[in-house]
């Protein structure tokens, strides 16, 4: 089974600033990672899918990037309903694993 | 508009069964597949398992293998995931998602998520 690892736990950051989250998987997963919101008592929501792509909808200020074991998503500039938790899931193998989640909290 | 709504919440005892269904709208059901995917109080999400509304091929996350059924009936558009023997750290919310029969892409739509409590 594939194992991901996300940092940080936690980003607290403020409006208007930068957020980058980092997803890194135990072997290669290629290209096959999907980024995903979470807000408290809504469903998930697919951002980015194959590493670099937006989902239909999903604003600019998103961006995904990397391959291999080693992948970043970019929020350009926070706006306050970006305030959640991002997962990265790996869609190379079966299972298709989640890391463990990176809550990113206003400051 | 595409859309995948999902049956409401269950009380289940230890050692029950508990059937969740997820009714998709507004595309061609077995052009897709469905996830499961659940979240225990606190903690992060989980993929259960996987089933193909084209062919019905299953793929299921060795945690879940023994216990665990999906399957879905193209007549209502409708996929179900069957979770048995179910303990007290089974209470979690259920989601089904939609996701492209391609390798990659994503989960692009999801159900409202189904609230399962197992308590004596």
């Amino acid at each position: 089974e594939i194992v991901l690892t996300q940092s940080p736990a936690t980003l607290s950051l403020s409006p208007g600033e930068r957020a980058t989250l980092s997803c890194r998987a135990s072997q290669s997963v290629s290209s096959y990672l999907a980024w995903y919101q979470h807000r408290p008592g809504q469903a998930p929501r697919l951002l980015i899918y194959d590493a670099s792509n937006r989902a239909t909808g999903v604003p600019a200020r998103f961006s995904g990037g990397g391959s291999g074991t080693d992948f970043t998503l970019t929020v350009s500039s926070l706006e306050p309903e970006d305030f959640a938790v991002y997962y990265c899931q790996q869609r190379n193998n079966w299972p298709f694993t989640f890391g463990p989640g990176t809550k990113v909290d206003i400051k | 508009q595409v859309l995948v709504v999902q049956s409401g919440a269950e009380v289940k005892k230890p050692g029950a069964s508990v059937k969740v269904s997820c009714k998709a709208s507004g595309y061609t059901f077995n052009s897709y597949a469905f996830s499961w995917v659940r979240q225990a109080p606190g903690q992060g999400l989980e993929w259960m398992g996987w089933i193909s509304a084209f062919n019905g091929n299953t793929n299921y996350a060795q945690n879940f293998q023994a216990r665990v059924t999906m399957t879905t009936d193209t007549s209502t558009s409708t996929a179900y995931m069957e979770l048995r023997s179910l303990r007290s750290d089974d209470t979690a919310v259920y989601y089904c998602a939609r996701e492209p029969l391609v390798f990659g892409s994503g989960m692009d739509v999801w159900g409202q998520g189904t609230t399962v409590t197992v308590s004596s």
